[in-house]
């Protein structure tokens, strides 16, 4: 089992440009998430998906758009990438439906906009 | 919001010491979760908390989750080299997870 796997690995963009991280599971997990880290604050949740069909707004959700395609797969898009945007998204995923599940986290996509 | 306090922010430490960092809220939690990040990794599961008063070891890593349920600890006895990187607890309400920030473990040799 690969487990959380992201693409891409690192990303340069320029303000304005746009992009699709993506993200998929392969322990059959119900739910979701995007996190995004800077430095010194943690990690906050972007979105989330509980099931396969939902998405529900995080923490820090602006700029950013979510697709849960199928019970794998959970992508974030950028719209118009701002300089703000740059830091480490990780996407995770957890069995529990619920407020009980340990979450698996993918290696990250580190991004830096321009 | 909800927020849940972590201190320190750092900690350094020779190898072979104790180290401790705490995780406070100020509104009662229904669970925790404590996480284990390496430099320029991705956060790593540890364990769970849900009961008042539990408290949980992994060898040498020891977890507490406080009476009230609105604080917790991780304790690590006798650090080693391999115990750097980042801990993070995490509070779980509903679907949402909130972090805090992390207590960054240095250990020297």
């Amino acid at each position: 089992n690969a487990g959380v796997t992201q693409t891409p690995k690192f990303q340069v963009l320029k303000t304005g440009q746009s992009m699709t991280l993506q993200c998929a599971q392969d322990m059959n997990h119900n739910s979701m998430y995007w996190y995004r880290q800077d430095p010194g604050m943690g990690l906050r949740l972007i979105y989330y998906s509980a099931s396969e069909g939902t998405t529900d707004k995080g923490e820090v959700p602006n700029g950013y758009n979510v697709s849960r395609l199928n019970k794998r797969e959970f992508s974030l898009r950028l719209e118009s990438a701002a300089p703000s945007q740059t830091s480490v998204y990780f996407c995770a995923s957890s069995e529990a439906s619920g407020n009980h599940g340990a979450q698996y986290f993918g290696p990250g996509t580190r991004l830096t906009v321009l | 919001g909800q927020q849940v306090m972590q201190i320190p922010q750092y900690q350094h430490v020779q190898e072979g010491e104790d180290f401790t960092t705490y995780c406070n809220s100020s509104t009662t939690l229904s669970n925790i979760q404590w996480y284990k990040q390496r430099p320029g990794g991705h956060p790593v599961f540890l364990i769970q908390l849900v009961k008042s008063g539990e408290v949980k070891k992994q060898k040498r890593l020891t977890f507490q989750f406080g009476e009230a349920k609105k604080n917790s600890s991780l304790h690590i006895t006798a650090t080693q080299t391999t115990d750097v990187g980042t801990y993070f607890c995490a509070m779980t309400g509903g679907f949402k997870t909130i972090f805090g920030a992390g207590t960054r473990l240095f250990v020297k040799a």
